[in-house]
């Protein structure tokens, strides 16, 4: 099976702009998760998404969303990017027993 | 919600040695805790998962062991090589098949050759 996917894996951005990421699971996966990974907050939980739902949601600004589509592909979406949004965002796909595969990240660096 | 702490934050062994990573849950409804190795640049790697029903788990050098009532789990790496440096975190998760997935702050291991 093809691992799980990340588009595009780096990123400049602007402050004030907004960026959309992607993400394939692996197929078969209906769950897709988002994390923020930066050096000095770890891996932090964004949002899950299973079946074109928002089934759990972690603590970040409305900025920040998500959505999936019927062949559970996933984008994410900041909006009205700040400094603070430089960060590493990885998406993973779970399988009904919860093991999580995480994709490469994109890299976003926001100047 | 869940809240995961991890200890240490830095480890370093020689080669050969034994690492150890201690982590601790708040939520008693976790029932799914899974470890993860980040090398410099990549993507973290699932290496390891425990679920709630058991108290340990082996493959090969290394092992998980849970203890419930402490609300604490842990990862052992035996006989250390190079290669297993990198970053450590563990996770707990609230739900069978319904990801909160909550992450601690992680460990980074040196193995000295």
């Amino acid at each position: 099976k093809a691992g799980v996917t990340q588009t595009p894996r780096y990123l400049i951005k602007t402050r004030g702009q907004q960026v959309t990421l992607s993400c394939s699971p692996i197929s078969g996966h209906r769950s897709v998760s988002w994390y923020q990974q930066t050096p000095g907050q770890g891996l932090q939980f964004l949002f899950e998404y299973f079946s074109e739902t928002q089934r759990n949601k972690g603590n970040f600004p409305g900025r920040f969303s998500g959505r999936q589509f019927s062949n559970s592909r996933s984008e994410m979406n900041v909006s009205t990017l700040e400094l603070g949004d430089s960060a590493l965002y990885l998406c993973a796909s779970s399988s009904e027993y919860n093991e999580q595969f995480f994709g490469p990240g994109t890299r976003l660096t926001v100047l | 919600g869940e809240n995961v702490e991890q200890h240490p934050s830095t480890l370093s062994v020689q080669e050969g040695d034994s690492a150890v990573i201690k982590c601790t849950y708040s939520d008693s409804a976790s029932n799914y805790f899974p470890w993860y190795k980040q090398e410099l640049g990549k993507r973290p790697q699932l290496i390891i998962d425990i679920r709630s029903n058991v108290g340990e788990k082996k493959d090969q050098r290394i092992a998980v062991t849970l203890n419930k009532t402490a609300k604490h789990f842990s990862l052992h790496i035996t006989e250390t090589q190079p290669e297993d440096s990198a970053v450590y975190f563990c996770a707990a998760s609230t739900r069978f098949n319904n990801n909160d997935m909550r992450f601690g702050a992680g460990t980074r291991l040196t193995v000295k050759p």
